[in-house]
């Protein structure tokens, strides 16, 4: 299968303060990147899509100010959980589109807000 | 709407004894289906998907699922299991607005030697 990397796998922050998690497809180039989110005991839940060159499109009740995406080439997505708060400690993984019915899944990032 | 559902929070089994996870799914039209594991504090691992063809697939660690359209299930099987099975186990099936998977709660599966 593809190998897709992030980094960091865990980091801790204080409250208030930005955090960015990046993900690469270290085989293959992914035009549409899916973050999702999962909370502990629980599910994955989609936050935002982006494709390769544009803006990313994001769930109800996901705020596209506070989880900035950049998709700025086809092996590399940023995640920025900016001012981030207690609530945002959760397990951010990201998945890049290998094609129409082929999703591969990054190792995940734990973030957590003190 | 898209879903799918595991109605198993926890599944224990013995080792050496065959294992079932269940899944059922609601989509419109062909569905394609997935299973995924998981090990604490890490990503999401492939095991097998469905998405034409037999209705039994086989996948990795000698896993298995079987796609059955009349009860809209996707049960994953295995016919004899390992304590290093213990994890935590996804269905998940594509059919989000974006493409994106669409994932149960997941059930946990607890081998005990």
């Amino acid at each position: 299968g593809a190998v897709v990397s992030q980094h960091p796998s865990r980091v801790i922050c204080k409250s208030g303060t930005s955090v960015k998690i990046e993900c690469r497809s270290l085989d293959f180039q992914a035009t549409t990147m899916f973050w999702y989110r999962q909370f502990p005991k629980q599910s994955l839940m989609l936050m935002a899509t982006s494709n390769e060159g544009s803006k990313a499109t994001y769930e109800q009740g996901v705020e596209k100010d506070k989880f900035l995406i950049n998709h700025a080439s086809l092996t590399l997505s940023t995640l920025t959980v900016t001012s981030a708060h207690p609530e945002d400690s959760s397990f951010y993984i990201c998945s890049p589109r290998g094609g129409p019915d082929t999703q591969y899944f990054g190792p995940g990032t734990r973030l957590t807000v003190l | 709407a898209q879903s799918v559902a595991q109605p198993e929070d926890q599944v224990n089994v013995a080792e050496g004894n065959p294992l079932t996870v269940k899944c059922t799914y609601s989509v419109s039209g062909n569905p394609y289906l997935f299973w995924y594991v998981q090990y604490p504090n890490r990503g999401l691992q492939f095991l097998l998907k469905y998405i034409t063809g037999d209705n039994l697939v086989k996948g990795s660690y000698g896993f298995e699922a079987e796609f059955n359209k009349s009860q809209t299930s996707f049960h994953l099987k295995k016919p004899s299991a390992l304590v290093s099975d213990s994890a935590l186990y996804f269905c998940a099936v594509e059919g989000g607005s974006q493409g994106n998977l669409i994932f149960g709660k997941g059930t946990k599966l607890s081998v005990k030697p």
